[in-house]
């Protein structure tokens, strides 16, 4: 069964520096999001993504933030200068077409702001 | 925007009960209600859903039930064993918007 899949699964960086986290979406869907959770806390919406730009985004989401498609299978989300409430999990999920099909997650990135 | 509460936060049964766990949604154009179970470090796994033009929605020893009248739906887990230990969320959404989740239930099933 096809699966979202992420990488790096764990990323530790300093205080200030950017990471660029990556999600490998299902081969046949066309919607891509990304959600934050921090440890022991609920899924947070940060953006959604669809026809090759941004179609919502959270307060979450500010100018720190920023996702791309750089080519047919990879979507990565960008953080410039990182803060230590960065750290949290990220997931990428994707949906076929058709808004109201079901999200699948990936494994997540834990990032470690230290 | 949609929130979405979510009870109880914690939930203790033996081997062989029966489990409910409760979500209310703000939002009335909500469409569509899916369950999440999550296990320690790993991601949410979708274990089941219903949309707005169900009331009901049934799969083995897990159910759901919505009631759109009252904003609210529930997640049945019948027979509970101790492998249906984990943390589960409920979310909401409105066609074409994102998932926005509950704050989850930490289910613990003793034998």
């Amino acid at each position: 069964e096809p699966e979202v899949t992420q990488t790096p699964s764990h990323q530790v960086t300093q205080m200030g520096q950017e990471v660029i986290l990556r999600c490998v979406p299902i081969s046949n869907h066309l919607y891509f999001y990304w959600y934050r959770q921090i440890l022991g806390q609920k899924v947070e919406f940060l953006v959604s993504f669809y026809n090759n730009e941004i179609s919502e985004k959270s307060e979450i989401f500010d100018d720190q933030f920023s996702v791309e498609r750089p080519d047919g299978s990879n979507f990565t989300l960008k953080i410039r200068s990182t803060k230590l409430e960065d750290s949290a999990m990220y997931f990428c999920a994707s949906s076929g077409q058709g808004r109201s099909y079901e999200q699948y997650f990936g494994p997540g990135t834990r990032l470690t702001v230290t | 925007g949609e929130n979405v509460e979510q009870h109880p936060s914690t939930l203790s049964v033996q081997e062989g009960d029966s489990a409910v766990i409760k979500c209310t949604y703000s939002d009335s154009a909500s469409n569509y209600f899916p369950w999440y179970k999550q296990e320690l470090g790993k991601r949410p796994q979708l274990i089941i859903d219903i949309r707005s033009n169900v009331g009901e929605k049934k799969d083995q020893r897990i159910a759901v039930t919505l009631n759109k009248t009252a904003k609210h739906f529930s997640l049945h887990i019948t027979e509970t064993q101790p492998e249906d230990s984990a943390v589960y969320f409920c979310a909401a959404r409105r066609a074409g918007t994102a998932l926005i989740f509950g704050k989850g239930t930490t289910l613990s099933v003793s034998s």
